[in-house]
């Protein structure tokens, strides 16, 4: 089946830092790309669409200078958690469309803890 | 309109029993219903997933039961395993909300011996 591999799968860092987090569709091409945030025992919380070639679309209340996303590529998006404080500590998931465009690949993830 | 409501939030089952999640939505324009499955610290794998056109899909020990008419749908999980114990959520896509598909709050599985 199709993979997205997510890098790195934990980091830590200090504050006012910032950290470039990586999302690869390994065998596919894929033209969105998803990510989100999700707190212990929370679901998933949409932080914004990633298009190739283009803007991200954020979700309301998701800052965009904050949290930027590039996706340069048909196999590559990267959420840049920018001037990191510990209240952006949380799990950063990625996700990629792939197999006609409704079945949604999840990365590994990746536990951001800033301190 | 976009929500959807999972149940129930927490679940214990004995080895061999039958795990039942369920899930309501609104929005009748959902026309795609993933279910994911977590592990601890890992991303959500896709499970199974069902159309509204169909009644019921089975896929090994999982099967979805959809009721369109009443909005609703579950995942059951035959002869749990203590290796199902994990966190669940159900999903809908569509509706005008594009390729992004709307999630469940969740369920924790466990399974025990």
């Amino acid at each position: 089946g199709a993979v997205v591999s997510q890098h790195p799968s934990r980091v830590i860092c200090k504050s006012g830092t910032s950290v470039k987090i990586e999302c690869r569709s390994l065998d596919f091409q894929a033209t969105t790309m998803f990510w989100y945030r999700q707190f212990p025992k929370q679901s998933l919380m949409l932080m914004a669409t990633s298009n190739e070639g283009s803007k991200a679309t954020y979700e309301q209340g998701v800052e965009k200078d904050k949290f930027l996303i590039n996706h340069a590529s048909l196999t590559l998006s990267t959420l840049t958690v920018t001037s990191a404080h510990p209240e952006d500590s949380s799990f950063y998931i990625c996700s990629a469309l792939g197999g006609g465009n409704e079945k949604l690949f999840f990365g590994s993830g990746t536990q951001l803890s800033v301190l | 309109q976009q929500q959807v409501k999972q149940s129930p939030q927490s679940l214990i089952v004995q080895k061999g029993g039958i795990s039942i999640i369920n899930c309501a939505y609104e929005n009748t324009a959902f026309d795609y219903f993933p279910w994911y499955q977590q592990f601890p610290g890992k991303g959500p794998a896709l499970l199974i997933a069902i159309r509204p056109d169909v009644s019921e899909k089975k896929e090994g020990r999982f099967t979805i039961s959809f009721n369109k008419s009443a909005k609703q749908f579950s995942l059951h999980i035959m002869d749990s395993q203590p290796g199902d114990s994990a966190t669940y959520f159900c999903a809908a896509l569509g509706g005008g909300g594009g390729n992004k598909l709307t999630f469940g709050t969740g369920t924790q599985l466990k399974v025990e011996l």
